[in-house]
């Protein structure tokens, strides 16, 4: 039922940046706020961004967000061995009335 | 603050049912907040399951909807999911969530429980 779409996987080097794309539609993305989670292994999902480019208490600045037409983008800087889980965008489905998950993103420090 | 809790192991055809239990402040300590579940089967990605408000105002996932139903017991602090004639395809570890909802459309998750796995077996 995925509606949003993430790239299987993205990788890059220690201290390199990296971008999760996340991509939807008007009735999604297109009017609605958008958050990310990451998942670290065998750990539940935590909130790392929400209203789209906001960050919780304690999430570093190193990651950021943001949202533009049917898209939003989960931005890491200075990739951290500690950064390798899986991440996933989710927002409000206004047709499906629903909230929805990306696909999900492995993201792996090489 | 999110603790599920639950049989690990239910039969096909028969009923899951999880509780989750709210520690660390009240689950009518806000307006803002609706209390969930997150389910993810092994290896796959996150389905949202559906939402109650304190007040008892339920939302649920179209796919879902007719085999699900969560209720919530506040002078426990807790709510909890009933799912019938369940099948392989619902085993998954299933997450309690809390759901922020600062405005139509504005919403996220912002805390969840550590996760339950439910299987679905004979």
């Amino acid at each position: 039922q995925s509606v949003l779409t993430q790239p299987p996987s993205v990788s890059a080097a220690p201290g390199q940046r990296v971008t999760i794309s996340c991509s939807g539609g008007s009735s999604n993305i297109g009017n609605s706020y958008v958050s990310w989670y990451q998942q670290l292994p065998g750990t539940a999902p935590k909130l790392l961004i929400y209203d789209s480019n906001k960050r919780p208490s304690g999430i570093p600045d190193r990651f950021s967000g943001s949202k533009s037409g049917t898209s939003a983008t989960l931005g890491i800087t200075g990739l951290q061995t500690g950064d390798e889980a899986d991440y996933y965008c989710g927002t409000w489905d206004r047709s499906l009335s629903a909230f929805v998950f990306g696909t999900g993103t492995k993201v792996t420090v090489l | 603050q999110l603790q599920e809790s639950g049989p690990g192991l239910v039969k096909p055809s028969e009923t899951l049912s999880l509780t989750c239990t709210v520690s660390g402040g009240s689950i009518m300590s806000s307006s803002t907040y609706y209390w969930g579940w997150i389910r993810q089967p092994p290896g796959k990605g996150l389905e949202w399951i559906g939402n109650i408000h304190h007040n008892g105002i339920t939302s649920y996932n179209s796919p879902l909807k007719s085999r699900v139903t969560i209720l919530v017991d506040t002078s426990k602090n807790q709510f909890s999911l009933t799912m019938t004639s369940v099948t392989a395809a619902d085993t998954a570890v299933y997450y309690c969530v809390r759901m922020v909802v600062v405005a139509i459309y504005k919403d996220y998750f912002d805390d969840w429980g550590q996760g339950t796995l439910v299987t679905v077996s004979s």
